[in-house]
């Protein structure tokens, strides 16, 4: 059983350029999460995706936004990159429909100068 | 105020020792409760799950919700160096669904 990849390890982008993250979920896992941790805190929600629409959304601004595509792979897009957004983020997936907890991948740390 | 507290430690403990890892929550929604472990530079790993109040045991780790209280904690006896990482609380109403993280404790433990 294949796991949850995240691509790149690492980005370092200016202040003000745009930034693409990309996951793929766990093999039979149908719905997907993305998460911003911020150096020494927890992770934070931004939102979830299943069967391609966006079901949840935590407290981002719409400058974050996102895609999942059939083959239950997703992506993280980032516009206007603040410095505050220097952080690490998570994709997390999880089958929907009795599902108890989600799992994570290694995360993307992204860097904004 | 946060719907998750977690002391941030960080916690040294000597090989061998019992360690207590705790969270408070504010809402009372929350019905699923997990334990996650991070090594540095990784991503979270799920250590333990419990659904609803009462207690769970696996190997070395306990978890342990008391919904009255809205408190949680993780006990890791004869704790070994390798369990030297962050622990992270986190919650949530509805199953896997758009979890609440604390801000997690840091844990070394001593050879």
């Amino acid at each position: 059983e294949t796991g949850v990849t995240q691509s790149p390890t690492h980005l370092i982008k200016t202040r003000g350029q745009q930034v693409t993250l990309r996951c793929s979920s766990q093999s039979g896992h149908n719905t997907v999460s993305w998460y911003q941790q911020a150096l020494g805190q927890g992770p934070q929600f931004i939102f979830q995706y299943y069967r391609e629409e966006e079901n949840g959304r935590g407290n981002f601004p719409p400058r974050f936004s996102g895609l999942q595509f059939p083959n239950y792979s997703s992506e993280l897009n980032v516009n206007a990159l603040e410095l505050d957004d220097s952080a690490l983020y998570l994709c997390a997936s999880f089958p929907a429909g009795g599902a108890d907890t989600q799992y994570f991948g290694p995360g993307t740390r992204l860097t904004v100068l | 105020q946060k719907e998750v507290e977690q002391d941030p430690g960080p916690l040294s403990v000597p090989e061998g020792a019992i360690v207590s890892l705790n969270c408070t929550y504010s809402n009372s929604a929350f019905q699923y409760f997990m334990w996650y472990r991070q090594y540095s530079r990784k991503g979270p790993e799920l250590l333990m799950y419990t659904y609803s109040s009462g207690n769970k045991e696996d190997g070395r780790f306990t978890a342990q919700v008391d919904k009255s209280s809205k408190y949680i904690s993780l006990f890791i006896r004869d704790s070994q160096p390798s369990d030297s990482a962050t622990y992270l609380c986190a919650m949530s109403r509805t199953g896997a669904n758009n979890l609440f993280f604390g801000t997690g404790t840091r844990l070394t433990v001593i050879p």
